[in-house]
């Protein structure tokens, strides 16, 4: 069955350090990825996605993933963070008409 | 509205209670989606509809679990004789097309209703 994996947990920062969330997907065919964050109390919103082109995406807020084919990777980066980056990150595959989600990664940013 | 919005946001039911969790996707949505958010994990799919057709219901855990879109718009996710393991984020999602074999189309989220089973 497809799936996908996300290997940070818990990932803690200081302001302006770089960020990298590691995605691994288990399909081997057409994928479409997507990044969704959870801010504290609020709806999953997107934050980029993949589906053709260029494998390197850009999204809002400064956020950029890089689809690598032969790694099955879809990581999200971001060269400085800030604390109202502090939220829950999922990374998603899309499998016929639904989404698969992995576990998250809780990223926590401070000053 | 101006985006998908759950109904009740917190339920608290007793073992064994039948609960009815509401959605109202984005207004001319096709697709709706029900998700189970378990604590520390990330959305589990359960169940989807096209317009007030449900073509895929794999997720559903038991068959006490059972979604309805009977008129394509609101969609009404029941759960019959709750028990301790259902206790969860239930998220609702839309999106205008489906998603497969269209690009650029994204899914919306609404905020969850908490279940609690005690």
């Amino acid at each position: 069955a497809q799936s996908v994996s996300q290997h940070n947990h818990h990932v803690i920062l200081s302001e302006a350090a770089s960020l990298e969330l590691g995605c691994n997907y288990s399909y081997g065919g057409t994928v479409n990825l997507f990044w969704y964050v959870q801010y504290p109390g609020q709806h999953l919103q997107l934050l980029l996605k993949y589906f053709s082109g260029d494998p390197l995406v850009k999204g809002i807020k400064g956020f950029e993933a890089e689809f690598i084919k032969s790694k099955f990777s879809f990581n999200l980066r971001k060269p400085s963070v800030q604390w109202s980056d502090t939220a829950e990150y999922f990374c998603a595959s899309r499998n016929t008409d639904k989404l698969i989600f992995g576990t998250g990664t809780r990223l926590q940013v401070f000053p | 509205g101006a985006g998908v919005s759950q109904s009740p946001r917190y339920k608290v039911a007793k073992r064994g209670q039948d609960v009815a969790l509401r959605c109202d996707p984005i207004s001319g949505h096709v697709s709706l989606f029900w998700y189970q958010q378990a604590l520390g994990q990330g959305p589990e799919f359960l169940t989807y509809f096209q317009n007030e057709a449900q073509l895929d219901k794999s997720g559903l855990p038991s068959d006490r679990f059972f979604a309805e879109r009977p008129e394509g718009s609101v969609s009404t996710l029941k759960i019959q004789r709750t028990q301790q393991e259902d206790s969860a984020v239930y998220l609702c999602a839309s999106s205008i097309l489906p998603l497969q074999g269209v690009s650029n189309t994204e899914a919306f989220f609404g905020q969850g209703t908490r279940l609690t089973v005690v």
